[in-house]
This record gives structure tokens, C-alpha cells and sequence, in this order.
């Protein structure tokens, strides 16, 4: 079957702006959760959505939105872009939830110029 | 908060040596434990996991033991193989209500042939 798929692969844009990432998951897959990885900071948790609702939320600031769509494919937007935001931006798919069974996508690669 | 420790942060073994990953986690509530295998331009793929009511579990080469009174849980890979060179994480999952995963800082292993 199909895995997650993130669009685009790569992004390039400049501070202030801001942007926009969707995420497909697997077929079946209510649970989407949204990561930012950096060399520095490792893999930290900025949100999960179950069924179009927001359940769990990580220590990002509220520039950093998302949703979930009805067929469960879910978007994170990101204002006011800052140079610290450049990062690869994983999301993961489950059947149940947070951590448990995740299929992670190949991510989003943004920088911030 | 949960906080996972990962150790080494680099290793290096022969083909056909054995290379260990050793987590440490603080919150003795955390239940789940999943090592993830991510390779270069790749999303973590989720390799094997342990549930805090087992001490140890093997798949094949892999193997991964937990002790919950010292709240520490080790990956073990056997014979290793050129194909296992990769960044490896683990993380800690506190369940019960909103689940909150916490990824461990990751272990770039290189096996060399």
C-alpha cells in the first residue's frame, strides 16, 4: 500500500513569509502527527490530529498552526517565517495515536533565507 | 517532562560486529518503547518495539531489552551489515490520555565493511 507522502520535498523561502505543507497518510490512518527534526534539537513534537481534531500539542509557538482534512490528510502552516524555523519537517501516520505504530513520511526539507 | 538520554551519539563497528544503543528514559510511567532506523533523505522507519510489561524482544538481528527499574532500554543489532549504517532513535511514549512521545537525541552508527 501507499506510505505518507509529503509535499513538496523542499522548500526555499525568506523570513517573514510563510508556508505551507501537506501530508497524506496511509489509508485508514486517522492519526497525524507533525514533526520538527534539526541536527541541534533532535525530533520534537509539534502536534497531532485525530479525526480533524487537534489531541496532543508540543512547545511550538502559535506561529505554527495545522489541520485535518476529512479524508485525514493534514496540512501545517508555518508564519512569519525565521531563519531558526530552516528544519526538516517529518509527519507520521497511525491507526491509534501519538507514538504508537508510526509510518513516517520522507519530510519536508524548508529553509529559511 | 519526560526526558530520554541516548548513548553513544556516534558509533563506528566492524561488518560483522555488534553494535549497542543505550536509552535512558525519567518518567517511570512511560510504557512503549519504539527504536526507529532513519536513513539519508529518509523519514524514521520504526524497526521494533517493547512494552514495559516485557523485558525483551527479538527480531532477527535486532533485539532491544528494557529495564524498568533502572529505566533504561538497549537496541542490540548482531552481525552487522554495511546496509545497517544509519541514524537510530528511540523514544519513550507516556500513555494515558494524550500519549506524549519523546524521541531520544539519536545514534549515528557506521558500519564499516
Amino acid at each position: 500500500k501507499a506510505g505518507v507522502t509529503q509535499t513538496p520535498r523542499y522548500l526555499i523561502k525568506t523570513r517573514g513569509q510563510q508556508v505551507t505543507l501537506s501530508c497524506s497518510p496511509i489509508s485508514g490512518h486517522r492519526s497525524v502527527s507533525w514533526y520538527q527534526q534539526t541536527p541541534g534539537q533532535g525530533l520534537q513534537f509539534l502536534f497531532e490530529y485525530f479525526s480533524e481534531t487537534q489531541r496532543n500539542k508540543g512547545n511550538f509557538p502559535g506561529r505554527f498552526s495545522g489541520r485535518q482534512f476529512s479524508n485525514s490528510r493534514s496540512e501545517m502552516n508555518v508564519s512569519t517565517l525565521e531563519l531558526g524555523d530552516s528544519a526538516l519537517y517529518l509527519c507520521a501516520s497511525s491507526t491509534t495515536g501519538t507514538g504508537f505504530g508510526y509510518t513516517f513520511g520522507s519530510g519536508t526539507r524548508l529553509t529559511v533565507v | 517532562g519526560e526526558n530520554v538520554e541516548q548513548h553513544p551519539s556516534t558509533l563506528s563497528v566492524q561488518e560483522g560486529d555488534s553494535a549497542v544503543i543505550k536509552c535512558t528514559y525519567s518518567d517511570s510511567a512511560s510504557n512503549y518503547f519504539p527504536w526507529y532506523k532513519q536513513e539519508l533523505g529518509k523519514g524514521p522507519q520504526l524497526i521494533i518495539d517493547i512494552r514495559s510489561n516485557v523485558g525483551e524482544k527479538k527480531d532477527q538481528r535486532i533485539a532491544v531489552t528494557l529495564n524498568k527499574t533502572a529505566k533504561h532500554f538497549s537496541l542490540h543489532i548482531t552481525e552487522t551489515q554495511p546496509e545497517d549504517s544509519a541514524v537510530y532513535f528511540c523514544a519513550a511514549i507516556l500513555s494515558g490520555g494524550y500519549q506524549k512521545v519523546t524521541f531520544g537525541t539519536g545514534t549515528k552508527l557506521q558500519v564499516i565493511p
